[in-house]
């Protein structure tokens, strides 16, 4: 497997414009996390899925933030409109939720700048 | 809520010398416990996890943690570090029955020559 897959690698955007994160999930896996890692806030769950479900959304920011997955292998997180202060990077992760308690395996994130 | 605190935000260390960072975390039911690192511009990568059993646990590159339950630690150790161990170390934690990994503000290690 490819592992966690996430597009763009980069990405710089004006104020106000609308971004979208992608990420491939492992196949097989039911569970995916978006998390958000800045200097001053460290990494931050921003929300996570369960089959496709979302299970906590607490940690979005404001409605400015939304997260889809429509199905087991795509997800999506939409900024609207993007702030300079959303510049961070965003990191995808999924893992196969058991009570073996596997891990999450990360993708290697999308570094958002927003001018 | 389930918290985990890493004590030191940075740890500089000599090439060749010992070194431990440390993890406690809350809580009072069981829990899974997990240390990954970050190279720069990367993901986090797993280094070790504690899901049960032997609470002395290795992992890659030479690592190991030590799951301390009475404590509520998972320290992590390496008997030797290497220039290429300088990275960030962020240790988690899972709840049992539960999907949601919690992590540390992260250490960052820097090996010097």
């Amino acid at each position: 497997d490819a592992g966690v897959i996430q597009s763009p690698r980069h990405e710089v955007t004006e104020m106000g414009q609308e971004v979208t994160l992608r990420c491939k999930p492992i196949s097989g896996h039911n569970s995916l996390f978006w998390y958000r890692q800045t200097m001053m806030r460290g990494l931050e769950l921003l929300i996570y899925f369960n089959n496709n479900v979302p299970i906590d959304d607490s940690g979005m920011p404001e409605d400015r933030f939304s997260a889809k997955m429509p199905n087991a292998s795509f997800s999506t997180l939409k900024i609207q409109p993007s702030e300079p202060r959303d510049s961070a990077v965003y990191f995808c992760a999924s893992s196969l939720n058991n009570e073996g308690g596997t891990e999450a395996f990360f993708g290697q994130g999308t570094r958002l700048t927003v001018v | 809520a389930q918290s985990v605190t890493q004590l030191d935000s940075q740890v500089p260390v000599f090439e060749e010398a010992p070194v431990e960072l440390r993890c406690n975390y809350s809580s009072s039911v069981s829990v899974y416990l997990f240390w990954y690192v970050q190279y720069p511009n990367q993901g986090l990568q797993l280094l070790l996890k504690y899901l049960s059993g032997s609470t002395l646990v290795k992992g890659i590159n030479g690592f190991e943690a030590e799951f301390n339950k009475s404590q509520t630690s998972f320290h992590l150790r390496k008997p030797s570090v290497h220039i290429s161990d300088t990275a960030e170390y962020f240790c988690a934690v899972r709840k049992s029955g539960t999907y949601k990994y919690i992590f540390g503000t992260g250490t960052r290690l820097k090996v010097l020559a």
